[in-house]
């Protein structure tokens, strides 16, 4: 039968706003994650990691929030631009070898001018 | 530096043929992972090579197979080709140690026909 796309989550903010993005995670071993920012027609790109003995990690506008206890993720983007509107996803890595990332359906932000 | 490059961008194919898929990592990476993007499943994991070795696979069947060159550069190969294989074809190239960043190319769309 005809495959059904994934229904994305919407997150509409208006320039200038903060934006948050959450994400829950499957592995309560998985000891590294990493959000992805992906544009139409491009590939994932990296935007930020944090490794599990952080609950915290800073980067140029962006803040990664993670809380082990649920299995949650957050991407706190400060200032969002109309550059700012793609999906984004995070992304687990846990046990076995670097390059078995688990990827989550992803969210669309859409800024408004 | 050079980035992640993937050839072709774009691919058509008929049922029953086989294709074959380039990349070439970042200078100095040891690892490339390749990923099956569709609307319908999002993200999966399809394997990864480290060193000319496969050191994970992700659940796909045997028809997809890769290799790995001695100067890092990969390819993955696709024989009898199905409808359900058109996607958008992604790898990631990292370090290879454990808990590094994953850096992801443009990605070639393959439809088949």
């Amino acid at each position: 039968g005809e495959s059904v796309g994934l229904h994305l989550p919407t997150l509409s903010v208006q320039e200038g706003d903060n934006s948050i993005i959450n994400c829950a995670y499957s592995n309560s071993a998985s000891d590294y994650f990493i959000w992805y920012k992906q544009e139409s027609g491009k590939g994932p790109q990296f935007i930020i990691d944090i490794r599990s003995n952080m609950d915290k990690r800073q980067g140029q506008r962006v803040t990664v929030l993670l809380n082990k206890t649920v299995k949650h993720l957050s991407l706190q983007i400060a200032a969002t631009q109309p550059g700012d509107s793609a999906v984004y996803f995070c992304a687990e890595n846990y046990g076995g070898s670097q390059g078995n990332l688990i990827f989550g359906k992803g969210t669309k932000l859409s800024v408004k001018p | 530096k050079a980035g992640v490059t993937q050839t072709p961008r774009y691919l058509i194919k008929t049922r029953g043929q086989q294709v074959t898929l380039s990349c070439s990592p970042i200078s100095g990476h040891r690892s490339v992972s390749w990923y099956q993007q569709t609307p319908g499943q999002g993200l999966q994991f399809l394997f990864e090579y480290f060193s000319e070795t496969q050191r994970n696979k992700g659940n796909f069947p045997g028809r997809f197979s890769g290799r790995q060159f001695s100067n890092s550069r990969s390819e993955m190969n696709v024989s009898t080709l199905e409808l359900g294989d058109s996607a958008l074809y992604l790898c990631a190239s990292s370090p290879g140690d454990r808990n590094t960043e994953a850096f992801f190319g443009q990605g070639t769309r393959l439809t088949v026909v």
